[in-house]
C-alpha cells in the first residue's frame, strides 16, 4: 500500500522567515495530496491540497509544490507567524476505487519563535 | 454551514468493554471516514461509509465496526476493548467516496482504556 514519509520531524523558524516541509510518497498512482494543520486539542484542519495534474498551488502565505517524477511534495509557508505553530500532516490518496483512502505521514511539529 | 461534530469528547473505559462513538457530518456531505490517531502519530484510516455502505477498510480487526444513517451521520463501534485502543478517534466528512475528495475533520473523541 501507500507509504507517506515526512522530514524533518520538527522544525523551528524565526517569525517572519519561511518554512518548508517535505513529504515523499511511494505509490506513483496517487493523485491527491492534502496538507493538514493540527493544533493542540483539535482535529486536523485542511489548509491546502493539490492534485497530480497541477505542479503548484498557492493560497495567500501557503503554497504546495508537487514533483511526480521524484514522488515528493512540499508545503511552503512564507512570513511565518506564531499562530502557524502546530503539527502539520501531509497525506496522499489513490484515485477513487477499492484502495482509495488517505494515508498520512507522521507529522512535523513547526515552532515559530517570536 | 455546520462543521463536523463528534461526541463524546472524552471517554474512559476498561478492557473488554464496548464503546460507541458518534459523528455528525458537515451539511451537504454524504461520506464519513473514521481514523485512529495514536499519540505522536498521524491518523490511521479505519473505514469509510458512503451513502450508508462501507466503502473501504484499513488494517483494523472486525471488532471495529460502523454504521452510517440516512442523514449521513455515523457511528464507530469497538468491541472487546484493549489497552492499545487508547487513542484519539477522528471522523471526517466529504462529498464523494474514496480518499481523493477533500475531507473535513471533527475534533475527535479521546478514548482512554484502563
Amino acid at each position: 500500500g501507500e507509504n507517506v514519509e515526512q522530514h524533518p520531524s520538527t522544525l523551528s523558524v524565526q517569525e517572519g522567515d519561511s518554512a518548508v516541509i517535505k513529504c515523499t510518497y511511494s505509490d506513483s498512482a496517487s493523485n491527491y495530496f492534502p496538507w493538514y494543520k493540527q493544533e493542540l486539542g483539535k482535529g486536523p484542519q485542511l489548509i491546502i491540497d493539490i492534485r497530480s495534474n497541477v505542479g503548484e498551488k498557492k493560497d495567500q502565505r501557503i503554497a504546495v509544490t508537487l514533483n511526480k517524477t521524484a514522488k515528493h511534495f512540499s508545503l511552503h509557508i512564507t512570513e511565518t507567524q506564531p499562530e502557524d505553530s502546530a503539527v502539520y500532516f501531509c497525506a496522499a490518496s489513490l484515485p477513487t476505487g477499492a484502495n482509495s483512502k488517505l494515508t498520512f505521514g507522521k507529522g512535523i511539529t513547526l515552532s515559530v519563535r517570536p | 454551514e455546520t462543521g463536523v461534530t463528534q461526541s463524546p469528547t472524552h471517554l474512559i473505559k476498561t478492557r473488554g468493554q464496548q464503546v460507541t462513538l458518534r459523528c455528525s457530518s458537515q451539511s451537504g456531505h454524504n461520506t464519513v471516514s473514521w481514523y485512529q490517531q495514536a499519540l505522536g502519530q498521524g491518523p490511521q484510516f479505519i473505514f469509510q461509509y458512503y451513502r450508508e455502505e462501507e466503502n473501504g477498510r484499513g488494517n483494523f480487526p472486525p471488532r471495529f465496526s460502523g454504521l452510517q444513517f440516512p442523514n449521513y451521520s455515523s457511528e464507530l463501534n469497538v468491541n472487546a476493548l484493549e489497552l492499545d485502543d487508547s487513542a484519539l478517534y477522528l471522523c471526517a466528512s466529504s462529498l464523494g467516496k474514496g480518499g481523493n475528495q477533500p475531507q473535513h475533520f471533527g475534533d475527535g473523541t479521546r478514548l482512554s482504556i484502563l
